[in-house]
């Protein structure tokens, strides 16, 4: 069975630019979550969705948004980027919503 | 508010020995579960292990063993016989409760070297 997949692999920016990341669960997982990772430091989550629903969101501003769309593959959004954002950006899907987390290979986001 | 502490920054061990990398918790829930992912330098998080906070006895998935001590907060993860290709950075992870949510914590790793 296929993995979770991230898109794109990598991606550079520009402040103030939008940027949206796109993920596919593992086939038969209903929940997404998503993390923040810079460099030097482990993971920070920053939202997870379960059937379609937010069940979780992590301390990022509201600039950083997300969905989960029907087939459960998931977006995050992330507005008027700094160069703060710049991280490597991981999705991670579950078939419960606290059931172990399988990790995609990741965004890497650079802001200049 | 639940926090992962991973003391090592770097760790070298040689090939075919074993080797610990450290983790204590901190949490007031009852139950939680304890995890430990690799992450080579490619990106991807690989998971490894897991222990629940009722688990009575110590995980083990091939190679690696996650000693688990409730009492001292700590889940440390044992290597057995590594392997060059073991070189990789270590995440322990906390999940908080089995309620409502489910979203990791994670320490700030530990970066294995392991020399031929």
């Amino acid at each position: 069975d296929a993995g979770v997949t991230q898109s794109p692999t990598h991606l550079i920016k520009t402040r103030g630019q939008h940027v949206t990341l796109r993920c596919s669960p593992i086939s038969g997982h209903k929940s997404v979550s998503w993390y923040q990772q810079v460099l030097g430091q482990g993971p920070q989550f920053i939202f997870q969705y379960y059937e379609k629903e937010e069940r979780g969101r992590g301390n990022f501003p509201d600039r950083f948004s997300a969905r989960q769309f029907p087939n459960y593959s998931s977006e995050l959004n992330v507005n008027a980027l700094l160069l703060g954002d710049s991280a490597l950006y991981l999705c991670a899907s579950t078939t419960l919503l606290a059931g172990t987390q399988y990790f995609g290979p990741g965004t890497r986001l650079t802001v200049l | 508010a639940q926090k992962i502490t991973q003391t090592q920054p770097g760790m070298f061990v040689q090939e075919k020995e074993a080797v610990t990398l450290d983790c204590t918790y901190d949490t007031s829930d009852q139950s939680y579960g304890l995890f430990w992912y690799k992450q080579p330098s490619s990106g991807e998080m690989i998971f490894l292990i897991y222990q629940g906070s009722y688990d009575e006895q110590n995980a083990t998935e091939g190679r690696y063993s996650l000693n688990f001590q409730k009492a001292r907060k700590s889940a440390n993860l044992v290597i057995s016989a590594s392997q060059l290709g073991d070189s990789a950075m270590y995440f322990c992870a906390m999940r908080e409760g089995r309620g409502s949510q489910g979203n990791l914590i994670f320490g700030k790793g530990t970066k294995l070297s392991v020399k031929p």
